[in-house]
């Protein structure tokens, strides 16, 4: 069974940082393309950053393109978020997500269950 | 950036009658389009991609047709379990991959 399980959530204040992580099981990791996904409190869905199986080829949203970072470590089938200059409106529920297929077509057929990240004086 | 504008943003709608959804591209493409359920507390479960194939476990009732720049999720009959929030994504013309703003269906 596919799982993605996420972690690292938490109140953090404006200009702090925070590092989430995601542990995937059920499936081999370093064959599927990954992605952060957040909502903001009774908001749509944003995608944030992609990273590749194997290459770690990585892409982001212009709302936190040098604020964040995605890496992964393929031995330990962990995902991660580092985010560094919180600022109030970063405040969501951070999603995982895996890439159904390889290639250019990224869509997502498993989602972590979310961690919350506060970020408030 | 691709935008992607969904309507309407809510839909209310009677157990059984059917449910139209539309997701509106600001740039004209065919078949890179996925459509997602999300129900409050839960993440989102993947319906629909490549505008028209149903994921794995998706009852026929939910169906996906569109191109262009207009992108229908239609839900044939629905049921006490659909209702909730939709979102389209589109995966054509990537990064940023861009979701729509969502439709919430509710009960009528």
């Amino acid at each position: 069974e596919v799982q993605l399980v996420e972690s690292g959530g938490g109140l953090v204040q404006p200009g702090g940082s925070l590092r989430l992580s995601c542990a995937a099981s059920g499936f081999t990791f370093s064959s599927y393309e990954m992605s952060w996904v957040r909502q903001a409190p009774g908001k749509g869905l944003e995608w944030l950053s992609y990273i590749s199986g194997g290459d770690s080829t990585t892409y982001y949203a212009d709302s936190v393109k040098g604020r964040f970072t995605i890496s992964r470590d393929n031995a330990k089938n962990s995902l991660y978020l580092h985010m560094s200059s919180l600022r109030a409106e970063d405040t969501a529920v951070y999603y995982c997500a895996r890439d159904s297929t390889y290639g250019p077509s990224v869509y997502f057929d498993y989602w972590g269950q979310g961690a919350l990240v506060t970020v408030s004086s | 950036e691709m935008v992607m504008t969904q309507s309407p943003a809510t839909l209310s709608v009677s157990p059984g009658e059917r449910a139209t959804l539309s997701c509106r591209a600001s740039q004209s493409f065919s078949r890179n389009l996925a459509w997602y359920q999300q129900k409050p507390g839960q993440a989102p479960r993947l319906l629909i991609y490549d505008t028209s194939t149903r994921a794995t476990g998706i009852p026929a009732r939910f169906s996906g047709s569109g191109s262009g720049t207009v992108f229908t999720l239609t839900i044939s009959s629905l049921q006490s379990e659909d209702f909730a929030v939709y979102y389209c994504q589109q995966y054509n013309n990537w990064p940023p991959l861009t979701f729509g703003g969502g439709t919430k269906v509710e009960i009528k």
